[in-house]
């Protein structure tokens, strides 16, 4: 069974400054999707990024990016330039590729506090 | 918003009661999923339904179940409910191949 593991409970970073929150995960699969979800004091779950295993090169969005490295089954994301709105509970999580079976595992989140 | 609508969104009820929990996919979506997570935890998987079939499950109590009907609309039913199922009930829906999941706002169940 595929496992998330996100090592770091809790993380802060200064506005403006960047940081990484980490993501390993276990799996004898060579195709499946990597994501990483925002889920603010509001409690609705927001896509942050996407990555695709078959896809060797990272993936980016504004300030977001992730470190894909797939002989280590890591999947990190970087968040540049934090702002205040970046303050919440960062989720990774796991999606099988195979046909028929797509039970999507979430790693147990890191909540990211945000200081002025 | 996300497309997926899940009803009812607050809901207190008491021990030993049963409850119905509706989700409706978003437009074109044929898969459905359906997480919880209590107060300051991770979500946990339920299970999950394609296109009216049950295709993977979790950690589902015998107590839960769930379906989904030929206009893919999904139920969770709990029932006998205990203190600990307190939670948030996530639905959430993907067109499948490389998409990911889409939620609703959640469904908060208060059990006294």
């Amino acid at each position: 069974a595929q496992t998330v593991t996100q090592s770091q409970p809790e993380m802060s970073v200064q506005e403006a400054e960047t940081v990484t929150l980490s993501c390993t995960y276990d799996t004898s699969e060579s195709d499946y999707y990597l994501f990483w979800y925002k889920q603010p004091p509001s409690r609705q779950m927001i896509l942050v990024i996407r990555q695709e295993a078959y896809k060797q090169q990272n993936a980016t969005e504004n300030r977001f990016s992730v470190n894909f490295q797939k002989a280590a089954k890591s999947f990190s994301l970087k968040i540049s330039d934090s702002q205040l709105g970046d303050a919440a509970m960062y989720f990774c999580a796991y999606r099988s590729a195979m046909e028929g079976y797509q039970k999507v595992t979430f790693g147990t989140g890191t909540k990211l506090q945000v200081i002025p | 918003d996300s497309g997926v609508t899940q009803t009812p969104k607050h809901l207190i009820t008491a021990t030993g009661q049963r409850v119905t929990l509706r989700c409706s996919p978003r437009s074109g979506d044929l898969s459905v999923y359906w997480y919880q997570q209590s107060l300051d935890q991770g979500l946990q998987f339920l299970i999950q339904y394609y296109n009216g079939e049950e295709r993977a499950k979790g950690n589902i109590l015998e107590r839960f179940s769930a379906q989904q009907f030929p206009d893919l609309h999904s139920e969770l039913n709990l029932s006998s409910l205990e203190l600990g199922d307190s939670a948030l009930y996530f639905c959430a829906s993907t067109s499948g191949g490389a998409g990911e999941l889409f939620f609703g706002e959640g469904s908060r169940l208060t059990v006294l």
